[in-house]
């Protein structure tokens, strides 16, 4: 299995709604990631779990808050939201240490709209 | 600071062959992959470079200067379905992860 799912495909919230995006992989990398993704732009880190630790936080506001429960699974909860946070949400997962190889395989992503 | 730049759009004609180039001046640099992504889908994986020279993979072939801070992705035989964006990203192993800094995209107009 080298397949990274998310849920739900789209979403549509508004500013006082709280929700949460769902990662999941089967591959046992010990690393996952959430990049936001603006149309025509790359993907942006957010952040970066390690062996389930939250190893990287690129200064992403409060209203963003991951949890990684176990080794497969990874969310992401949402709560306040602004309509400038509407974009693509990517999950991705790899192998720990050494980069050759370790590509980081992506979900297909949630598209995120916040009214 | 991280600064990759990429040309924004390419056209080209099936059939033939396009080079889209990479620039990069990072702090870190483990290496340097290459992604595909069709519009409303994921990057998927094309290569990845980490020493210098030529990486072949079918149709498709990405090189790496490290002195130069460039790299560039070839495309051979190029057919429609090749249209898509396609991302240049640094890598740097952090202990924790390993971060991934995508350049601007360049999105790639294979016509008939």
């Amino acid at each position: 299995d080298t397949e990274v799912t998310q849920t739900p495909k789209h979403l549509v919230m508004g500013m006082t709604n709280k929700k949460s995006l769902k990662c999941e992989q089967h591959m046992g990398h010990r690393a996952m990631y959430w990049y936001k993704q603006k149309a025509k732009k790359p993907p942006e880190l957010m952040f970066v779990y390690s062996y389930e630790k939250l190893s990287i936080n690129e200064s992403v506001p409060s209203r963003f808050s991951p949890e990684c429960p176990n080794s497969s699974l990874l969310n992401l909860h949402l709560h306040a939201l602004q309509p400038e946070d509407s974009a693509l949400y990517l999950c991705a997962s790899s192998q720990e240490g050494q980069a050759r190889g370790n590509e980081q395989f992506f979900g297909p992503g949630t598209r995120l709209t916040v009214l | 600071g991280q600064n990759i730049d990429q040309p924004t759009e390419m056209t080209a004609t099936e059939g033939a062959i396009v080079q889209i180039n990479c620039t990069y001046q990072t702090s870190g640099f483990n290496g340097l992959f290459w992604y595909q992504q069709h519009a409303g889908e994921a990057p998927t994986f094309l290569s990845y470079n980490v020493l210098d020279g030529l990486e072949e993979k079918g149709r498709f072939s990405s090189f790496l200067s490290r002195s130069k801070g460039y790299s560039y992705l070839l495309l051979k035989e190029l057919q429609m379905k090749d249209s898509a964006s396609y991302l240049c990203a640094v890598i740097k192993l952090t202990g924790g992860g390993n971060k991934l800094t995508f350049g601007t995209g360049t999105q790639l107009k294979v016509e008939l």
